[in-house]
């Protein structure tokens, strides 16, 4: 079964709206959590790697403003989006790394702003 | 700084048949973790196969295996009896800093 749950899967909303993103892993603990962006039939680019209790660490050109990271727990991350526009459609993916265990994924969000 | 090249962007494979998608990766860490990553077109990220740099034997999981040549930087994915299924985007990528690799679109032909 799963071990890192995303959520929502899909978001639609309109232009300005804000949309926060969840991502849980569900039976480790996940000392980093790192969130990616995906245009269509392209690599992952990573966006973020955050770690439980400091802020995150943000790649070259990602707006740390835009893309609000939080890491409360040692089980869940989550990714906000503020004030969306067009221009942020894109797939989101998270992923969880805990002790020596390969990356475990969550499954995605497809975000689409009108 | 690490780095993953995926030099293939496609491939065509008759069912039945096995391939092998190409990885080559670079980093100066004398040790280090490669892994393949499969992704549907679903978007998810299945975990394949993991080898280890100081690992004496390639991995192997199923039809899945890692022809890792560790003085060439190579980590190439076999892919035994390609069945259907198996039509998808594959990553190489490293853990470190997980550094994926561009990615390789593999399609089965029936």
């Amino acid at each position: 079964g799963a071990v890192v749950s995303q959520h929502p899967s899909r978001v639609i909303c309109k232009s300005g709206t804000s949309v926060k993103i969840e991502c849980r892993s569900l039976d480790f603990q996940a000392t980093t959590m790192f969130w990616y962006r995906q245009f269509p039939k392209q690599s992952l680019m990573l966006m973020a790697t955050s770690n439980e209790g400091s802020k995150a660490t943000y790649e070259q050109g990602v707006e740390k403003d835009k893309f609000l990271i939080n890491h409360a727990s040692l089980t869940l991350s989550t990714l906000t989006v503020t004030s969306a526009h067009p221009e942020d459609s894109s797939f989101y993916i998270c992923s969880a790394l805990g002790g020596t265990q390969p990356q475990h994924f969550g499954d995605g969000t497809r975000l689409s702003i009108l | 700084a690490q780095k993953i090249t995926q030099t293939q962007p496609g491939m065509f494979v008759q069912e039945k048949e096995a391939v092998t998608l190409d990885c080559t990766y670079d980093t100066s860490d004398p040790s280090y973790g490669l892994f393949w990553y499969k992704q549907p077109s679903s978007g998810e990220m299945i975990f394949l196969i993991y080898q280890g740099s100081y690992d004496q034997q390639n991995a192997t999981e199923g039809r899945y295996s890692l022809n890792f040549q560790k003085a060439r930087k190579s980590a190439n994915l076999v892919i035994s009896a390609s069945q259907l299924g198996d039509s998808a985007m594959y990553f190489c990528a490293m853990r470190e800093r997980v550094v994926f690799g561009a990615g390789t679109i593999l399609r089965v032909k029936s």
